[in-house]
């Protein structure tokens, strides 16, 4: 069975401080890995995916994540945060196959 | 907008009452999900369909739960005799064949009171 494990369920910054939010899986199998943020009152949107090849994986908005297997860790990061990246950030594994299964959530939360 | 829509918005009822959600995908997402969110968690799984054939359904989701997809286009989901734990907002979310990414609706807030 696979399983997601985001570390934070917080995360406080600073605008222009890099950011880091951290996420874990765990999966007897390959797998495919997301982030997709959600934006007060909207709904989920994808951020960025791993699905195979570079394990730096560059999305929307200037985040980006790294796929480390030996870790089973898919962190995301950015370098510099604006205001406007106040949204609350879910990590996502599947197997390939038709579920995915998302971790509890991290809450971003950008101060001027 | 990712074309996925979802009705009602909001929906309150009073316990044991049943309810019905209703979502509309976009024509090339044969494959439909439902998921259950709840204040300060991810998504859980609920069921999925490929085209109109129901897959997989979770554990999580108890005899009171039905959904259904009638010819591969909108999905509903039932929920019979309402008890206040159901409260929380469901999603519904399509993909295309082969296409890893979830596209999400806006999701229906039900409060069970």
């Amino acid at each position: 069975a696979q399983s997601v494990t985001q570390l934070d369920s917080q995360v406080p910054v600073f605008e222009e401080a890099p950011v880091e939010l951290r996420c874990n899986y765990s999966s007897s199998v390959s797998v495919y890995l997301f982030w997709y943020v959600q934006y007060p009152n909207q709904g989920l949107q994808l951020l960025l995916k791993y699905l195979s090849g570079s394990t730096l994986v560059k999305g929307i908005n200037g985040f980006e994540a790294e796929f480390n297997k030996s870790q089973t860790s898919f962190h995301l990061r950015k370098p510099s945060v604006h205001i406007s990246d106040t949204a609350e950030y879910f990590c996502a594994v599947s197997d390939g196959g038709f579920k995915t299964i998302f971790g509890a959530g991290t809450r971003l939360f950008v101060k001027a | 907008d990712t074309g996925v829509s979802q009705n009602p918005r909001h929906k309150i009822t009073k316990r044991g009452q049943n309810v019905t959600f209703r979502c509309d995908p976009i024509s090339e997402h044969n494959r439909l999900y439902w998921y259950r969110q709840t204040l300060g968690q991810g998504p859980e799984f609920l069921t999925y369909f490929q085209n109109e054939a129901q897959l997989e359904k979770s554990r999580l989701l108890s005899d009171r739960f039905s959904a259904e997809r009638p010819k591969g286009s909108f999905s509903t989901l039932e929920i019979q005799r309402t008890e206040q734990g159901d409260s929380a907002m469901y999603l519904c979310a399509g993909s295309g064949s082969g296409n890893e990414k979830l596209f999400f609706g806006s999701g229906t807030q039900l409060s069970v009171l």
